[in-house]
């Protein structure tokens, strides 16, 4: 049972670098989501996506760039990585209804210098 | 705007106390609330999902409430053990779309149980 896997778990960045964190998930789930957890401000939604080729964004989305070509897969994308954007980041899915439980995976822990 | 508060932030008891963690949410329009626990440097796991018609869920030691007219739902563990230590997050499910709600965490209470 893989859930929901992220990768890479660790990355170091320099500042203005470009990457990609990955997130799959192997329940079927339509609904997926990106968070950034930062000591004293909790887990803080960035962008969401009810289904393939449907996208939207969250509390704090500035920075990052999404897309959803699968159902499994939802990566977050970082053009220009900045020092503010030093956290951990969780992607988590379930299905669409309203009714069910949400899924996480295990971080992915970034820092740019 | 939906605003989940946790209290205490952090909560230190000897092994074998039953214990309350307190959450609460400004918006009463949530389809549900859902526990996590989280271990240091781990991910989120799942504990209880509470939907907004029910007033409890059950599991093992663990028992969650639900009172959405006062806004407030409560953990309670019963006879803790030094492995429930970890923090413990809520969070409140929002609706989006008709059939779509999005997830707004409280900060999180972290629990220390002593030997």
């Amino acid at each position: 049972n893989a859930g929901v896997t992220q990768t890479p778990k660790f990355q170091v960045l320099k500042t203005g670098q470009s990457m990609t964190l990955q997130c799959a998930q192997d329940m079927n789930h339509e609904y997926m989501s990106w968070y950034r957890q930062d000591p004293g401000m909790g887990l803080r939604l960035i962008h969401y996506s009810v289904g393939a080729g449907i996208t939207d964004q969250g509390e704090v989305p500035n920075g990052y760039n999404v897309s959803r070509s699968t159902t499994e897969d939802f990566p977050l994308r970082l053009l220009s990585a900045a020092p503010s954007q030093t956290s951990v980041y969780f992607c988590a899915s379930s299905y669409k209804t309203t009714i069910t439980e949400a899924f996480f995976g295990q971080g992915t822990r970034l820092t740019v210098v | 705007k939906q605003e989940v508060t946790q209290i205490p932030a952090a909560l230190s008891v000897p092994e074998g106390e039953n214990l309350v963690l307190n959450c609460s949410f400004t918006d009463s329009a949530i389809y549900n609330l859902q526990w996590f626990r989280q271990d240091p440097g781990k991910g989120l796991t799942s504990l209880l999902l509470i939907q907004s018609s029910q007033r409890e869920q059950t599991s093992g030691r663990l028992n969650a409430s639900l009172d959405k007219s006062s806004g407030r739902s409560t953990l309670y563990i019963a006879a803790s053990q030094p492995g429930d230590s970890a923090t413990y997050l809520c969070a409140a499910r929002l609706r989006v779309t008709s059939n779509t709600g999005k997830l707004i965490f409280g900060q999180g209470t972290t629990l220390q149980v002593k030997p």
